[in-house]
């Protein structure tokens, strides 16, 4: 199957600092993209949802300014958290779907601390 | 509104053992269900996908069955292992937007 590498699986950063996570489509071209935000034992929550070349829509409730979506190839996306906080500490996962099939691959998550 | 559930929240079996997990749905318009297994800081890995007119579909030991006109579907897992330990996450989706359960967390002990 289709493989989505996200990158770092793990990082811990300090408040007030800002953190880039990487999804990369490695054997497909992946039209849209999407970032999900998961808290311990809930479930996989959208965030935003990104096409290639074009802004991001974001969810409500989901700043904008904070998380900075870029997806500016066919094979990258890129979620920087800005600023960050200790409430920002959760498990963010990617998902990559081609513009063909409907099926979604999902990156390995990364897990971010703030402290 | 478009919703999953998912029941149990959590399972406890012994190895060899045989279980079943829940997925209740409430999607518009209804496109196709999914099964995934999310082990333990890792993304989902897909299981099952199956549209309206499909009843069932295996892969390996994991058997889905889909009701339509109920909008429940079910995991069935055969001979479990210890390492069919993780989170088993449903969705729903319409074609372009999945809805998430939270998942039932599986623990298979030796």
């Amino acid at each position: 199957g289709a493989v989505v590498s996200q990158h770092p699986s793990r990082v811990i950063c300090k408040s007030g600092t800002s953190v880039k996570i990487e999804c990369r489509s490695l054997d497909f071209q992946a039209t849209t993209m999407f970032w999900y935000r998961q808290f311990p034992k809930k479930s996989l929550m959208l965030m935003a949802t990104s096409n290639e070349g074009s802004k991001a829509t974001y969810e409500q409730g989901v700043e904008k300014d904070k998380f900075l979506i870029n997806h500016a190839s066919l094979t990258l996306s890129t979620l920087t958290v800005t600023s960050a906080h200790p409430e920002d500490s959760s498990f963010y996962i990617c998902s990559a779907r081609t513009g063909l099939v409907t099926e979604a691959f999902f990156g390995q998550g990364t897990r971010l601390t703030v402290v | 509104k478009n919703q999953v559930e998912q029941s149990p929240q959590s399972l406890i079996i012994l190895e060899g053992k045989n279980c079943t997990l829940q997925c209740n749905y409430t999607v518009r318009p209804f496109s196709n269900l999914r099964w995934y297994k999310q082990d333990t800081g890792r993304g989902p890995v897909s299981l099952t996908i199956m549209t309206f007119s499909e009843n069932t579909k295996s892969n390996g030991r994991y058997t889905a069955t889909l009701d339509a006109d109920t909008k429940q579907s079910s995991l069935h897992i055969t001979a479990s292992h210890p390492r069919d330990s993780a989170v088993y996450i449903c969705a729903a989706t319409t074609g372009n937007q999945f809805y998430f359960g939270t998942g039932t967390s599986l623990t298979v002990i030796p």
